[in-house]
């Protein structure tokens, strides 16, 4: 069975500053790994997707992740953070036993002060 | 991009009601929705595949005869909590895969908050 692991449930960094979210992930098969943001009263939105193509992903708003088989690592990453990076965000993989399902990781709150 | 829509954002009932939630997909047909709960501070955990035309696929430990799910189109998936309890009181989102690839992006819904009294 697959899961996913957010080390630190909050993270607090100043405008500018890099930000890094942490994601481990543990799969008996290759995985697909997603990273989802979630804006206070929206839903959750697609940054990025690794699907065993190119280990450095890129994503939307500036983010990218890496994906490292030997660490079991997928982390978010954004070199300057902006104010309105501020949000919940989630790194999720598939549930191969419940077709295109995803597993989530229990969120990272990301704070970024001025 | 791909929309997800649910209704009611929002619903406060009493206890021993029943509420529906409604997810419909806006510009694409979805032959497979998902329904999600989500705790406060907590991820989301899913609790059945809704799948268009047939039976809906539930999770380990949720009861499948209080959470009514229903796929009457390919657009339109709901689900009904059946006697609502303060228990039940979450936030419920669905998602749905514009196409059926297993990465392909699922599009999630605003999310739906259920107080129970």
């Amino acid at each position: 069975a697959q899961s996913v692991t957010q080390l630190g449930s909050h993270v607090s960094v100043s405008e500018g500053a890099l930000v890094l979210l942490r994601c481990n992930y543990s799969s008996s098969v290759p995985p697909y790994l997603f990273w989802y943001v979630q804006y206070p009263n929206q839903g959750l939105q697609l940054l990025l997707k690794y699907t065993s193509a190119a280990t450095l992903v890129k994503g939307i708003n500036g983010f990218e992740a890496e994906f490292k088989k030997s660490e079991t690592s997928f982390h978010l990453t954004k070199p300057s953070a902006h104010m309105s990076d501020a949000a919940e965000y989630f790194c999720a993989v598939i549930n191969d036993e419940a077709g295109t399902a995803l597993i989530f990781g229990k969120g990272t709150t990301l704070s970024v002060s001025s | 991009g791909a929309v997800v829509s649910q209704h009611p954002s929002r619903v406060i009932c009493k206890s021993g009601t029943s509420v529906k939630i409604e997810c419909r997909s806006l510009d694409f047909q979805a032959t497979t929705m998902f329904w999600y709960r989500q705790f406060p501070k907590k991820s989301l955990m899913l609790m059945a595949t809704s799948n268009e035309g047939s039976k809906a696929t539930y999770e380990q430990g949720v009861e499948k005869d209080k959470f009514l799910i229903n796929h009457a189109s390919l657009t339109l998936s709901t689900l009904t909590v059946t006697s609502a309890h303060p228990e039940d009181s979450s936030f419920y989102i669905c998602s749905a895969p514009r196409q059926q690839g297993v990465t392909d992006t699922q599009y999630f819904g605003p999310g739906t908050r259920l107080t129970v009294l």
